[in-house]
């Protein structure tokens, strides 16, 4: 199985604050990787697939890139609804695993 | 809109069995792939099975396969999962969710959850 990794594991930020978090694949995954927000008691949502595409209806703050191993979410500018969770997700291949999350605070 | 709405959960001895549904609404049913995810209490998430749109293509994750079923119902528009031989361990949220695209690697909508608690 792909292990996903992300780094940190939470971070305190204020809003209009840049925020950058990273997710790591055991073995390429070439650019097959998903971002997802979840807030507390709510399913959670897609934000961006593909590494880098931007699922509809998703605010541009919001970005990813990298591929191979190393990935990147983006929050350029954070704003209150943002404080949530994040997960990252390799669809390269079955189990398509989860990263552990990223927990988003208000400093 | 797409909506899903899943039930079927509560709480179960170990050793019972449970059957979650989820009821699908606003799309195509027949054209996607279907999944059924899950998070422990605290935990992260764990992809428990997918079931392409015919049915014919069905994937479960190791730590449940031989005891749990995946199925669908196109004439009810409804996503299944039979859950036998239940463990301490399958406690969690059970998240019913589409993929998009031609296959199930990504989500584009789920459901609100539904708990199952598996303890004596």
């Amino acid at each position: 199985d792909i292990q996903m990794t992300q780094s940190p594991s939470s971070l305190s930020a204020s809003v209009r604050d840049r925020v950058t978090i990273t997710c790591r694949a055991s073995q390429s995954i070439r650019s097959f990787l998903n971002w997802y927000q979840q807030k507390p008691g709510k399913a959670p949502n897609l934000l961006i697939f593909s590494a880098s595409t931007l699922q509809t209806g998703v605010p541009s703050r919001f970005s990813g890139s990298g591929s191979g191993t190393d990935f990147t979410l983006t929050i350029s500018s954070l704003q209150p609804e943002d404080f949530a969770t994040y997960f990252c997700q390799q669809s390269y291949s079955p189990p398509f695993t989860f990263g552990p999350g990223t927990r988003v605070d208000i400093k | 809109q797409v909506q899903l709405v899943e039930s079927g959960g509560g709480l179960v001895k170990p050793g019972g069995s449970l059957r979650l549904s989820c009821a699908a609404s606003g799309f195509p049913f027949s054209d996607y792939y279907m999944s059924w995810l899950r998070q422990a209490p605290g935990k992260g998430l764990e992809w428990v099975s997918y079931i392409n749109s015919g049915g014919s293509t069905i994937y479960y994750a190791d730590s449940v396969k031989g005891r749990f079923t995946i199925s669908r119902d196109a004439a009810k528009n409804s996503l299944f999962l039979q859950m036998n031989s239940l463990k301490a361990g399958d406690t969690a949220v059970y998240y019913c969710a589409r993929s998009i695209g031609i296959s199930a690697a990504t989500l584009d909508y789920w459901g609100l959850g539904t708990l199952v608690t598996v303890s004596s």
